[in-house]
């Protein structure tokens, strides 16, 4: 059983459009990362979100903790072709060394 | 500086060779990871160091063998491999092992293919 449920999966839009991902569980979390990954490359660390409620932006991408701190979210605004890539939410459970990953959401962002 | 290295990117191996697997990290970071990844999953968790002693091993086949010389280093010894062992393998840190207080960077990985 995942303790992170992502989704969804696989996400095809248009250049221009907007997405969001969910990273959802039924387990509190410390703290939960988004990381970006491109084929045959390691994971590049996005944010780490660590307070309830907190919400981050980077540029076009707007991340939210859930107040209870079960679940995120990550939008992106306007997207372009260079935002492609698997995204990967992952979260350290409170008192726990084991970094549990979703299962990965695949964005394709067509020109 | 977030970098963690790791070498060599490619690596094709037989399933009679020894080879082994290199990652460097100069954050000061005290815990190290080495995860295997399957296409389009995440993932897999290995091994865990802390502290360069061994704290962590998810039941892994003895053919993969990890080593961690000093506080900067994390080696990763293959010796007869399975074709099944293809993957993407990274190295991760993290300034201390708690998953829940400490975020992991990762390498670009390791590209192995087992023929």
């Amino acid at each position: 059983t995942q303790l992170l449920e992502q989704s969804p999966q696989f996400l095809s839009i248009q250049e221009g459009e907007n997405l969001t991902v969910y990273c959802n569980s039924s387990s509190v979390f410390s703290s939960l990362q988004w990381y970006r990954q491109e084929p045959g490359e390691g994971p590049v660390l996005l944010v780490t979100v660590v307070t309830g409620g907190e919400v981050k932006k980077l540029k076009r991408l707007t991340f939210q903790f859930g107040d209870a701190r079960k679940d995120s979210s990550l939008h992106i605004t306007a997207a372009q072709p260079g935002d492609t890539g698997l995204y990967l939410c992952a979260g350290g459970p409170v008192n726990d060394y084991k970094l549990s990953f979703g299962a990965g959401t695949t964005v394709t962002v067509r020109a | 500086d977030t970098e963690v290295t790791q070498t060599p990117k490619h690596l094709v191996m037989g399933m009679t060779n020894k080879k082994s697997l290199k990652c460097e990290q100069h954050m000061g970071h005290r815990a190290m990871y080495w995860y295997k990844q399957k296409a389009k999953k995440p993932p897999e968790l290995m091994f865990v160091y802390s502290y360069e002693k061994l704290s962590i091993n998810e039941s892994v086949p003895s053919r993969f063998s990890p080593e961690c010389p000093n506080s900067s280093l994390l080696n990763l010894h293959l010796h007869a491999l399975q074709p099944e062992d293809s993957a993407l393998y990274l190295c991760a840190s993290s300034p201390n092992i708690l998953a829940g207080v400490d975020t992991q960077y990762f390498g670009p990985g390791t590209r192995l293919t087992v023929l």
